[in-house]
């Protein structure tokens, strides 16, 4: 059953620490998302990226939050100062460029 | 993007067929409508989608008038496990952006 992997699910982390998001996508998926859910905001993308090249990163705050894709199997979001704001579920999504996307389990994100 | 506009929150009768309906007036050519939920905190869980025709799949059936400017989607028996929030996207074809509004909250009661 082919699925999208993030890890960790879980992580808390003191302010000012960096904190890395892992993100394996559907093998064959070309296209690979990141987006960012709190109660406030709702889903918000963040980072879009096909044949690894990124696409659009404007929704990300450029100061503090990178994202890349090594490879095809493998999709990173770093955050480097992390600070209390940036807690929220961080989900990973991939699909092929004109097809359906499919969403990871996220990565929920504590910032203390 | 085209925006959408779907109800915040509906209740529907256990065993009864739940009706989603969703607003996409700015809809263009080549936009496909997408319907995901998401349960809890769980990643957003993929329906079904179409363009112009209507579709039906084992989850869901989408409903989509004939000038695209609104769909709906059906849940023919609804069950407990089905409470959720969906949200209803439009997605180009070429770029594959999606912009989530904040859904509809459906609450399925024995």
């Amino acid at each position: 059953d082919a699925r999208v992997t993030q890890t960790p699910r879980h992580k808390v982390t003191e302010m000012g620490q960096e904190v890395t998001m892992r993100c394996q996508p559907i093998l064959g998926h070309n296209t690979v998302f990141w987006y960012r859910q709190t109660m406030m905001q709702g889903l918000e993308l963040l980072a879009y990226f096909r044949n690894r090249a990124p696409l659009d990163d404007s929704g990300m705050p450029k100061d503090r939050f990178s994202a890349e894709m090594p490879d095809a199997t493998l999709a990173t979001l770093k955050i480097q100062p992390s600070e209390p704001r940036d807690s929220a579920v961080y989900f990973c999504a991939s699909g092929l460029a004109t097809q359906t996307v499919f969403f990871g389990q996220g990565t929920r994100l504590t910032v203390v | 993007d085209a925006k959408t506009t779907q109800p915040p929150s509906m209740d529907c009768a256990e065993g009864r067929a739940a009706n989603l309906p969703c607003n996409h007036s700015t809809i263009s050519g080549n936009e496909y409508v997408y319907w995901y939920r998401q349960i809890h905190s769980q990643g957003p869980q993929y329906i079904i989608h179409g363009l112009k025709n209507n579709e039906t799949n084992e989850m869901a059936s989408l409903i989509i008038t004939e000038d695209r400017k609104s769909s709906t989607l059906i849940l023919p028996h609804a069950t407990l496990r089905d409470t959720a929030v969906y949200y209803c996207i439009v997605r180009p074809t070429n770029a594959g952006k999606s912009t989530f509004g904040d859904g509809t909250t459906l609450t399925v009661k024995p």
